[in-house]
């Protein structure tokens, strides 16, 4: 069993589309995050929800907007794509630290994104 | 503040050598210390953690040595493999916290 998927894999869009990530945990965690990994393997956190609600929202264009349905999902829609969108995109999932444990993250496989 | 360097950004090591990746970082507030390994095409993934009251975690032939007064961590992989060709990422955290600070990566590469 998956303990952390993203569909899809890969995405290839032109500029100026609007596309969606989905991501769920089958993990009973708390906490989710979305990573964005650039093409010299920078990982930087955007966002993080625990039990649907913002945690974390780092400085990332509002053309971002992560959206939690249930603490199971959380998915990623991007608006008006641009160039420099192009990267690998990584959902994580954790039990928080709110829970007082450490900050065990489980990464998906991420959803390489490319926009031309 | 809120940085952790790593080095080197790349590594090259002979089967059965020792591979060596250096972090450090500034906020002496940090108290969480997790590696990540990274293989091509994959996520992340959790190899092993330390907290700064203890200088030393070792799980199989990989250990975490802690520096807490020079503010560095460092990650050995003891006899090295080919399977151990990955990218490594040190990362630091506040315990109560949820955001994970990643170090910029190095990429072993252990030939037979």
């Amino acid at each position: 069993d998956t303990a952390v998927s993203q569909t899809p894999k890969y995405l290839v869009t032109q500029m100026g589309n609007d596309k969606s990530i989905k991501c769920e945990q089958n993990l009973g965690h708390d906490t989710m995050y979305w990573y964005k990994q650039d093409s010299k393997k920078f990982l930087k956190i955007m966002f993080s929800y625990n039990n649907k609600e913002l945690i974390i929202n780092e400085t990332v264009p509002n053309r971002f907007s992560p959206k939690s349905p249930d603490k199971a999902h959380l998915n990623l829609h991007i608006n008006s794509l641009e160039l420099g969108d192009s990267a690998v995109y990584f959902c994580a999932s954790s039990q928080g630290s709110l829970a007082g444990r450490p900050n065990e993250q489980y990464f998906g496989p991420g959803t390489r994104l490319t926009v031309t | 503040q809120q940085q952790v360097k790593q080095s080197p950004q790349s590594l090259i090591v002979q089967k059965g050598g020792i591979s060596i990746i250096n972090c450090a970082y500034e906020n002496t507030a940090f108290d969480y210390f997790p590696w990540y390994q990274q293989f091509p095409g994959k996520g992340p993934a959790l190899l092993i953690a330390i907290r700064p009251d203890v200088s030393e975690k070792k799980e199989g032939r990989f250990t975490i040595s802690f520096n807490k007064s020079a503010k560095q961590f460092s990650l050995h992989i003891m006899d090295s493999q080919p399977g151990d060709s990955a990218t490594y990422f040190c990362a630091a955290s506040f315990y109560n916290t949820d955001k994970l600070i990643f170090g910029t990566g190095t990429r072993l590469q252990v030939f037979p």
